[in-house]
């Protein structure tokens, strides 16, 4: 399996710019999750999906930031307008939800770096 | 809403010594996870707890979750150059998917 796959790895855009973040979930899972990094911040929950449904987007910083999921395979993270503190690494991450381990396998991350 | 903080935020150790990171949550968890990112990489999945009391372990890893459900703990036995990396912590609250991770453990093993 190819494991959970985002794009772009690196982004790096200017103020005010639109940015998206693309994943493409393990095959067969059930549940998507975005997650924020920074030094300051740690790991945080922006939102996650159950069954292509967003269940719980509390984590969203606020309304320039949003989420779908078109389908079962694919999720988009999108972000307008982007500002400097938007500068993160965004982690997607599935799993086949509470019925197995429950394991999250995370993708390589997209790192964002807004001028 | 649940919190999960980590002791330390960073440790140094000699290679050979051991090292503990502890993980405590503001509620009851229905499980713990435990994971571990290498500098420049992505969270990588180390082992789940699910009972209370329960110990596990991985080579030289050993995983508690307290009685309580509320902490939990990772002891490495004689570190190795190979286990630098951040170790994090995941709750789960019953009745839901969701995993809200520690502030992890940042741990460099000198040579």
């Amino acid at each position: 399996d190819a494991g959970v796959i985002q794009s772009p790895r690196h982004e790096v855009t200017e103020m005010g710019q639109e940015v998206t973040l693309r994943c493409k979930p393990i095959s067969g899972h059930n549940s998507l999750f975005w997650y924020r990094q920074t030094m300051m911040r740690g790991l945080e929950l922006l939102i996650y999906f159950n069954n292509n449904v967003p269940i719980d987007d509390s984590g969203m910083p606020e309304d320039r930031f949003s989420a779908k999921m078109p389908n079962a395979s694919f999720s988009t993270l999108k972000i307008q307008p982007s500002e400097p503190r938007d500068s993160a690494v965004y982690f997607c991450a599935s799993s086949l939800g509470a019925s197995h381990t429950g394991e999250l396998f995370f993708g390589e991350g997209s790192r964002l770096t807004v001028l | 809403g649940q919190q999960v903080m980590q002791i330390p935020q960073y440790q140094h150790v000699q290679e050979g010594e051991d090292f503990t990171t502890y993980c405590n949550s503001s509620t009851t968890l229905s499980n713990i996870q435990w994971y571990k990112q290498r500098p420049g990489g992505h969270p990588v999945f180390l082992i789940q707890l699910v009972k209370s009391g329960e110990v596990k372990k991985q080579k030289r890893l050993t995983f508690q979750f307290g009685e309580a459900k509320k902490n939990s703990s990772l002891h490495i036995t004689a570190t190795q150059t190979t286990d630098v990396g951040t170790y994090f912590c995941a709750g789960r609250g019953s009745g839901t998917y969701k995993y809200i991770f520690g502030t992890g453990t940042r741990l460099k093993v000198l040579a």
